[in-house]
């Protein structure tokens, strides 16, 4: 298995609501990231997990949640969030950090 | 902080002409990727580059580390449509210990058949 796989692919939500994006991989990558990204930017680094661990926050507003259950998985937990957040959300993963990452295919995400 | 420059910004081609795009920072970078993104999907990696002044191959594309290690290049021979998307660089910045990339700005890439 070389892929990450994120889920839900859409998803729309209102600005009381809570909701998770979820991020999965089984090529035994110990460094995971969350990544943001607005049409026609750039991805923007948002987490990064090492060794299921929290090692950089890019000073993310508190209602982005990161967790890290295990090393295959890493969720992004949404709450109160913004008309400004809609976005494509990017998960990836890197065998330790320094080498290239693999890309999930995102997460896009509408706030009304 | 450190930002990326990519240019050309977008550009128009014709199918099987050459393509060359680069990548330009103020700061220094240990690595460089070349990263593909297609509309509504994720970046594919497309090159990975670890010293200055390589120069590596993958197919139609070719891929340099500057010299000065505050650029990186590449390249597409014979394009073709499905070369369309978005190339991004990336440059590889080491924090305490932890490692993160950063994105450049992007090139926008449409290939007239």
């Amino acid at each position: 298995d070389t892929e990450v796989t994120q889920t839900p692919k859409h998803l729309v939500m209102g600005m009381t609501n809570k909701k998770s994006l979820k991020c999965e991989q089984h090529m035994g990558h110990r460094a995971m990231y969350w990544y943001k990204q607005k049409a026609k930017k750039p991805p923007e680094l948002m987490f990064v997990y090492s060794y299921e661990k929290l090692s950089i926050n890019e000073s993310v507003p508190s209602r982005f949640s990161p967790e890290c259950p295990n090393s295959s998985l890493l969720n992004l937990h949404l709450h109160a969030l913004q008309p400004e957040d809609s976005a494509l959300y990017l998960c990836a993963s890197s065998p330790q950090g320094a080498e290239g990452y693999t890309f999930g295919s995102g997460t896009r995400l509408t706030v009304v | 902080g450190q930002q990326l420059n990519q240019s050309p910004q977008s550009m128009f081609i014709q199918e099987g002409e050459d393509v060359s795009m680069n990548c330009t920072s103020s700061s220094i970078f240990n690595t460089w990727l070349w990263y593909k993104q297609d509309p509504g999907e994720g970046p594919v990696l497309l090159i990975a580059l670890y010293k200055a002044g390589e120069l590596t191959s993958n197919g139609r594309l070719t891929a340099q580390f500057g010299i000065t290690r505050k650029d990186s290049f590449l390249n597409i021979s014979a394009s073709i449509p499905s070369d369309v998307g978005i190339y991004f660089c990336a440059g590889l910045i080491v924090t305490s210990g932890t490692y993160k990339y950063i994105f450049g700005t992007g090139t926008r890439l449409k290939v007239l058949a």
